[in-house]
């Protein structure tokens, strides 16, 4: 089992929609998690910090469940701007772990 | 902000030479470094942490003698690619943490293309 698992996607979705990942990982010792956007062959950007009271900035909203061992992040009204891939990185206590990624094409 | 620069950008060399590719954090001391290769479509996977004063610890499956890893300070690691060939071909981006449990820093990534 990969220590990192993520919707496989991709998602094509409409400009508009609401879209949701999910992530999952197997460490339950893991400390801290992020969702980071990466458009093609550029670095990943960190997009936000996930909290176990859950976080929102803006169109996106991401949560944590510890007892389940996932995170999500929601993008509501998205925009062409939002197509993207979404990894999400979940930090143990000596490293970190990235999910494969979902790619997200918002369409006109 | 922090941040982490990754030199150079961009590699075209010929097959059975050697490329170092540095990372440097700028503005803050990384004892630990990350190294994560990404191949055209695919996500980015990690190689092996850089360990400022210490030997760096490989992925499984990733060959030690290939892709040297030296942490040489707390502000910079480099990556020799030795003797390289087509098939390491591939995007390669370093990422420093702030600081423990902190988010990342990435470098802005090398393509290294081997002909």
């Amino acid at each position: 089992r990969k220590e990192v698992e993520q919707d496989p996607g991709p998602f094509n979705v409409p400009e508009g929609a609401t879209v949701a990942f999910n992530c999952t990982y197997s460490n339950s010792a893991s400390q801290s998690f992020f969702w980071y956007r990466q458009d093609c062959r550029k670095e990943p950007k960190l997009l936000m910090s996930v909290y176990s009271s859950g976080n929102e900035d803006g169109r996106f909203t991401a949560q944590l469940n510890r007892a389940s061992q996932y995170i999500s992040l929601l993008i509501r009204d998205s925009k062409l701007s939002d197509s993207a891939t979404y990894l999400c990185v979940v930090n143990g206590l000596r490293d970190m772990r990235f999910g494969a990624g979902t790619r997200l094409t918002v369409k006109p | 902000g922090a941040v982490v620069s990754q030199h150079p950008s961009r590699v075209i060399c010929k097959s059975g030479t050697s490329v170092k590719i540095e990372c440097r954090s700028l503005d803050f001391q990384a004892t630990t470094m990350f190294w994560y290769r990404q191949f055209p479509k695919q996500s980015l996977m990690l190689m092996a942490t850089s360990n400022e004063g210490s030997k760096a610890t490989y992925e499984q499956g990733v060959e030690k003698d290939k892709f040297l890893i030296n942490h040489a300070s707390l502000t910079l690691s480099t990556l020799t690619v030795t003797s390289a060939h087509p098939e390491d071909s591939s995007f390669y981006i370093c990422s420093a943490p702030y600081t423990t449990n902190e988010k990342l820093f990435f470098g802005s990534g090398t393509q290294l293309s081997v002909l």
